[in-house]
């Protein structure tokens, strides 16, 4: 699938690195959304934006810092994580609200 | 806050057999309820959704039925093969927040041949 992609798809860093991710959909979505998803526990939104708006802040550590330059990017800016923050970060996008969610492969963080 | 429950945590069945995941919501304004299938290593991937106007939808072996009173919403696999074993997660949309969906925990089906 292409319509969703994320870079990297894994990425080891250490707790004073800096790093982004980046997500792309191709899919003239409106909508796109960060996710993490550690084991045993479910999605948890972390951030959404709708027409380079950010709309949603789950209440996110500023450690995670988003960015949404035009409605088919995302990054998502990374600095001073923690080990815990090690988990499967997930993009998504959607038409509009409520409309379904294409999500992207994930880029496996490992936080040492 | 907003809450979906989901069970069970584990599901195992044997091939041919119907498979039943159950979910509770605790937003009673939510009104779109979607089920994302998960196999190992790759992404979530919408399977079949249901708005609040109808209480029941259907694709070929899979249905979702939606009791808006009860708060409660459940996925049918019927006929299982191999291949449908993944991890099954819910969600509700949360209303007043505009594209937010919140997740069940997941359930972990288990298909053997």
């Amino acid at each position: 699938e292409t319509g969703v992609t994320q870079t990297p798809r894994h990425l080891v860093m250490g707790m004073t690195n800096k790093k982004s991710l980046k997500c792309e959909q191709h899919l003239g979505h409106n909508a796109m959304y960060w996710y993490k998803q550690s084991a045993k526990k479910p999605l948890e939104l972390m951030f959404v934006y709708n027409f380079k708006e950010q709309t949603e802040n789950n209440s996110v550590p500023s450690r995670f810092s988003p960015e949404c330059p035009n409605s088919s990017h995302l990054f998502l800016h990374l600095h001073t994580l923690q080990p815990e923050d090690s988990a499967l970060y997930l993009c998504a996008s959607s038409q509009g609200n409520w409309e379904t969610q294409y999500f992207g492969p994930g880029t496996r963080l490992l936080v040492l | 806050g907003e809450n979906v429950e989901q069970h069970p945590s584990t599901l195992s069945v044997q091939e041919g057999d119907s498979a039943v995941i159950k979910c509770t919501y605790s937003d009673s304004a939510s009104n779109y309820f979607p089920w994302y299938k998960q196999e190992l290593g790759k992404r979530p991937q919408l399977i079949i959704d249901i708005r609040s106007n109808v209480g029941e939808k259907k694709d070929q072996r899979i249905a979702v039925t939606l009791n808006k009173t009860a708060k409660h919403f459940s996925l049918h696999i019927t006929e299982t093969q191999p291949e449908d074993s993944a991890v099954y997660f819910c969600a509700a949309s949360v209303n007043n927040q505009g594209g937010k969906l919140i997740f069940g925990q997941g359930t972990e089906l288990s298909v053997k041949p």
